[in-house]
């Protein structure tokens, strides 16, 4: 089975900060990655689709990349509304459907 | 677009439960439906997957055997029928509706979620 591990697992940031978050992958999964983020209490939501691309509606200082095992997400800057859990998930057609452990971001 | 689930609340072990997801905003006949579940304080996990016309279902294994999604598309409601409840089912059961249109065996994500609705297996 393909696991996903993401770092940090939580991190303290400031408003206006860049924040980065990597999601590894156990073998190559080519691009077939998304990102969701969770809000306390609330579902998920999708954010980044086929590991790079924007879901319509969503901010662009959102922003996926790349392939194969590593991927990033980054949050070019910071806002306080952005304070949540963001997790990457696998797809195939097997079908498997794999979340990574997530990453709980808040303000420092 | 708007996805509600209902029937949750708290089971003995051992007993059944019957979870359904009600949408609205979208052609419900159109799109592949999912259960996601999310265990108190824990990351989520996929649950099971039905194609948009029923045909196909999938389940992760800590489910198969116990678990069985359904569809009713004239209804616009997702079931998930829960049999056997362990504690570890204890969770927040949410539906998603799948990225892609007509999706039968190929997935891509969950782009839209319902709030969720709590599933207890308690003596």
């Amino acid at each position: 089975d393909i696991q996903l591990t993401q770092s940090p697992s939580s991190l303290s940031a400031s408003v206006g900060d860049r924040v980065t978050i990597t999601c590894q992958a156990s073998q190559d999964i080519n691009n077939f990655l998304n990102w969701y983020q969770q809000k306390p209490g609330k579902a998920p939501r999708l954010l980044i689709y086929d590991a790079s691309s924007l879901e319509p509606g969503v901010p662009s200082r959102f922003s996926g990349s790349g392939s194969g095992t590593h991927f990033t997400f980054t949050i070019r800057s910071l806002q306080s509304e952005d304070i949540a859990t963001y997790y990457c998930q696998h797809y195939d057609d097997v079908p498997r459907f794999t979340f990574g452990p997530g990453t709980k971001v808040d303000l420092k | 677009l708007q996805l509600v689930e209902s029937g949750g609340g708290v089971v003995q072990p051992g007993r059944s439960l019957r979870l359904s997801c009600t949408v609205s905003g979208f052609n419900f006949s159109n799109f592949a439906m999912h259960w996601v579940r999310q265990a108190p304080g824990r990351g989520l996990e996929w649950v099971a997957v039905i194609n948009y016309n029923g045909n196909n279902r999938y389940y992760a294994d800590s489910v198969k055997g116990r678990f069985t999604i359904s569809r009713d598309n004239g209804k616009h409601t997702l079931f998930l029928d829960m049999r056997s409840l362990r504690a570890d089912d204890t969770a927040i059961y949410y539906c998603a509706r799948e990225g892609g249109l007509l999706a039968t065996t190929t997935w891509l994500n969950f782009d839209s979620w319902g709030q969720g609705t709590l599933v207890t297996v308690s003596t």
